[in-house]
């Protein structure tokens, strides 16, 4: 009974090709966000949603297409890979808009060759 | 625009020691405050939370944090660390207005000795 989680848990593929990610949270929450860590471990947010509509969309390439079926999924697709895309993208849920603490699923790390 | 500055990138720390993790954050207005903890090779969980009343809070595993306005600071302390406290710690801030955005630090890498 995984609060949040996404699969792959792993992706390895070669540049240029085009990969989804999905996010799935059974916690009734509201609001959903993909975010970036990169090797340094920092954290940037990438897109929130919120009941399926885009609240935050930061400066992201738009490779980068995020895609929320429902509340309760909130998947990532990108196009075209490159080298630097290689990173750990998390996807969090919260109850409401960002104001209350963040549930986070397990990571994707993303190996771009 | 918001920012959130830990003081330590790498801290380490014998078994026993006390720690104290610096968090400074820019912003005006009224906000919330969390840490957030990564053990090796896993996610991100809630370590505590501000969000009003008593400055001093209390999170898992013997955490707490002190929030003190005046220096839009907002510590993490433990008074005797254990080997299993190694992981990444980031603080977190979310303005209660405008943006919905939760910034987040660059985050201190804790290695603690046995």
């Amino acid at each position: 009974d995984t609060a949040v989680s996404q699969t792959p848990k792993y992706l390895v593929t070669q540049m240029g090709n085009d990969k989804s990610i999905k996010c799935e949270q059974n916690l009734g929450h509201d609001t959903m966000y993909w975010y970036k860590q990169d090797s340094k471990k920092f954290l940037k947010i990438m897109f929130s949603y919120n009941n399926k509509e885009l609240i935050i969309n930061e400066t992201v390439p738009n490779r980068f297409s995020p895609k929320s079926p429902d509340k309760a999924h909130l998947n990532l697709h990108i196009n075209s890979l490159e080298l630097g895309d290689s990173a750990v993208y998390f996807c969090a849920s919260s109850h409401d808009l960002g104001v209350g603490e963040q549930f986070f699923g397990p990571g994707t790390r993303l190996t771009v060759l | 625009a918001q920012s959130v500055s830990q003081h330590n990138h790498h801290v380490i720390l014998s078994e026993a020691a006390s720690l104290e993790l610096g968090c400074n954050y820019s912003y005006g207005g009224t906000v919330n405050l969390f840490w957030y903890v990564q053990y090796p090779g896993q996610h991100l969980q809630l370590l505590l939370k501000y969000f009003s009343g008593d400055p001093l809070v209390k999170g898992i595993k013997g955490f707490e944090a002190e929030f003190i306005k005046s220096k839009f600071s907002f510590n993490l302390r433990k008074p005797s660390v254990q080997w299993s406290d190694t992981a990444e710690y980031f603080c977190a801030v979310n303005a209660r207005t405008g943006g919905f955005k939760t910034i987040f630090g660059a985050g201190t890498r804790l290695f603690v000795k046995a």
